[in-house]
């Protein structure tokens, strides 16, 4: 299976601070794309980097990408509530035209 | 959810039953892909579609059938062969590398 793995499986925080999760895949991609989804809601696409990219942000977002190590980190910076969602990572791997979809971060937010 | 629209919301089946779960896209994409989600679980493709009348089956095509007669329209019917078919179904199109997503089908076998 070319599905990714995140890590952590869930996080618990408190407003304000920092959410980092992380992203481990298996083979040579073009690129990775890490999605949001509230609970029983579709996905929204969050950001997108390329394989010759280490390092991308947008707005309170910052994804890292090291091929050599096959793994990725997303960081949302001063979290809110409003962010408590499951987070996926999604690579297109190198010759394929789809996405193969880790299992996902469940992070809660705490008031 | 933009532009894709999925129905029903929910959806209860007998054993046995075929049912046929919609998918509309008003984003003039060419690509558009079906994908099973269980509890706790990330997102595992059935079908995709990158032109009209043509598609390919993903990791887990078995007891599933689709379409693709339209650009705007992908519907997948999930049929007595399926052995598993209660979970959350999610439509997606994409024009060049993101996929943007419906609001999904969760479909209840009883």
């Amino acid at each position: 299976s070319q599905q990714g793995e995140e890590d952590p499986q869930a996080l618990s925080i408190q407003e304000g601070e920092n959410a980092t999760m992380n992203c481990s895949y298996k083979t040579s991609i073009n690129n990775l794309q890490w999605y949001r989804q509230n609970s029983g809601r579709g996905l929204v696409h969050l950001i997108l980097i390329r394989s010759n990219e280490r390092e991308k942000h947008s707005g309170r977002l910052r994804v890292t990408l090291d091929t050599s190590k096959k793994s990725s980190s997303l960081l949302i910076t001063a979290s809110r509530a409003a962010d408590t969602a499951s987070y996926f990572c999604a690579t297109v791997p190198t010759g394929a035209n789809n996405l193969f979809f880790g299992t996902g971060t469940r992070l809660t937010v705490i008031p | 959810d933009g532009g894709i629209t999925q129905s029903p919301k929910y959806l209860f089946r007998k054993e046995g039953q075929n049912v046929t779960l919609s998918c509309e896209q008003n984003l003039n994409h060419d690509a558009m892909y079906w994908y099973r989600q269980d509890p706790g679980q990330g997102l595992r493709l059935i079908y995709y579609s990158q032109i009209v009348n043509d598609f390919q089956k993903g990791d887990i095509a078995e007891g599933y059938s689709v379409s693709r007669e339209k650009k705007e329209s992908f519907p997948l019917t999930v049929t007595s062969a399926q052995k598993n078919p209660t979970a959350f179904y999610l439509c997606a199109s994409s024009r060049v590398e993101e996929q943007f997503f419906g609001p999904g089908t969760r479909l209840t076998v009883l």
